[in-house]
């Protein structure tokens, strides 16, 4: 059963058009979610969060947007740039919990 | 070296093989986690470590055998493994308990044979 969806498995965006990047969670507990982004060959880097106090994050071209009740999560880019393109992984836990779940991730491409 | 290393970044290895995966982290975080990816599959938390000691083994097979001997190092020694343990391994480290962000390594591709 997964906890963490991620029901978008790629996703082609123009550049310089908005990104959004879609996740779902079934777990009432989790408080803490995180977005990482995966080049690869590379690791997974950590890209934003948010806590469940809030419903907007922000930094700088990336935005978490979290809608508690309906237990839904998206990642807006704007602009898209083609280093943009990689395997966004959704993610969650509760706070203060070193257990994370993971999503199965979305490939953003960024199209020229 | 700055973040978290890991090595070899391949490995191929048949089932009667064993071997080691070494991670390493250079950030002072005292908890470290081994993670399995394999393809098309969520990311899967194999073990946590806090402090050196064991928190956390998410009903991981006992051919995988994790050690922790400093909370900088983290070792997977793997034996008699099965083609279907073929994966990306990856290494983190973070903050111990902190529900903090955990930062990666580029993990160790490994294939058996």
């Amino acid at each position: 059963d997964q906890q963490v969806k991620q029901n978008s498995p790629s996703l082609s965006v123009q550049e310089g058009r908005i990104s959004i990047l879609n996740c779902d969670y079934t777990n009432s507990m989790f408080d803490y979610f995180l977005w990482y982004k995966k080049y690869p060959a590379e690791g997974p880097t950590f890209l934003i969060s948010i806590s469940s106090i809030k419903d907007k994050n922000e930094d700088g071209r990336f935005t978490v947007f979290l809608n508690k009740s309906a237990k839904h999560l998206s990642l807006h880019i704007v602009p898209s740039q083609p280093g943009d393109s990689a395997v966004y992984f959704c993610a969650a836990s509760r706070y203060r919990d070193d257990k994370i779940i993971f999503g199965k991730g979305t490939r953003l491409h960024i199209l020229p | 070296e700055t973040g978290v290393t890991q090595t070899p970044r391949h490995l191929v290895m048949g089932m009667t093989n064993k071997k080691s995966l070494k991670c390493e982290q250079h950030l002072g975080h005292n908890a470290m986690y081994w993670y399995k990816q394999s393809a098309k599959k969520p990311l899967e938390l194999m073990f946590v470590y806090n402090f050196k000691e064991q928190t956390e083994n998410n009903s991981v097979p006992s051919r995988f055998s994790p050690e922790c001997p400093n909370s900088s190092h983290l070792f997977l020694h793997l034996h008699t493994l099965q083609p279907e343990d073929s994966a990306l391994y990856l290494c983190a480290s973070s903050q111990a308990t902190s529900g903090g962000t955990q930062y990666f390594g580029p993990g160790t591709r490994l294939l058996v044979l």
